[in-house]
């Protein structure tokens, strides 16, 4: 049974600062990759979408990167704005189109 | 990106009755919807997938006389929450797959049982 892991839980930075987030799964067999968004009481916009194939994926701040062997994700954030605290989560895929596994999210903070 | 559309974002019912909460694709076909189930501060727990035209699947533990799902067309799937008591309270969230493979998510609807 697939198990996702993000760690930190949660994660507190001054502005500015850069965001490096962490999610890990147990097995590797994956067909993507998604981060997600969440602000309080909403539902998830997605980030970024990271194929198995691929390595990493990039938006604007954020950046994917993702190590399918060892079974692991890393979202960075640039420059991190107030504005950007939220919870990520990250979840996989076993199949294209298929239910998604999540993790259990890292809540971020960050401070003016 | 995909929109994916979510009614009604919150409702406050009393116990014993029953609530209807509806997820639309509002620019695509899913022929496929998930439903999750949110506790607070906890991740997403998938409940079932909504099949279009046949029966949904349930998750291990869900109840699936307590929390019935239609999907009658392309383009709608309804999570009805039946006989509803404070424990069912939480934020359901309803999800379906693009082109891509990608999975796009409704607003959330949360639920509280009075």
């Amino acid at each position: 049974k697939q198990e996702v892991t993000q760690i930190p839980a949660a994660l507190s930075v001054p502005e500015g600062e850069n965001l490096v987030l962490n999610c890990s799964f147990t097995d590797s067999a994956i067909y993507n990759l998604q981060w997600f968004r969440q602000d309080p009481g909403k539902g998830l916009t997605s980030l970024l979408l990271i194929q198995s194939s691929q390595r990493e994926q990039t938006s604007g701040r954020l950046n994917a990167s993702l190590d399918k062997s060892s079974g692991r994700s890393t979202l960075y954030i640039a420059a991190s704005q107030p504005g950007d605290s939220a919870t990520y989560l990250c979840a996989v895929s076993k199949a294209a189109g298929n239910k998604l596994t999540f993790g259990g999210g890292t809540r971020v903070l960050v401070k003016p | 990106g995909a929109v994916v559309s979510q009614h009604p974002s919150w409702v406050i019912c009393k116990s014993g009755t029953s609530v209807k909460i509806e997820c639309r694709s509002l620019d695509f076909q899913a022929t496929t919807m998930f439903w999750y189930r949110q506790f607070p501060k906890k991740s997403l727990m998938l409940m079932a997938t909504s099949n279009e035209g046949s029966k949904a699947t349930y998750e291990q533990g869900v109840e699936k006389d307590k929390f019935l799902i239609n999907h009658a067309s392309l383009t709608l799937s309804t999570l009805t929450v039946t006989s509803a008591h404070p424990e069912d309270s939480s934020f359901y969230i309803c999800s379906a797959p693009w082109d891509t493979g990608e999975l796009f998510f409704g607003e959330g609807s949360r639920l509280t049982v009075l």
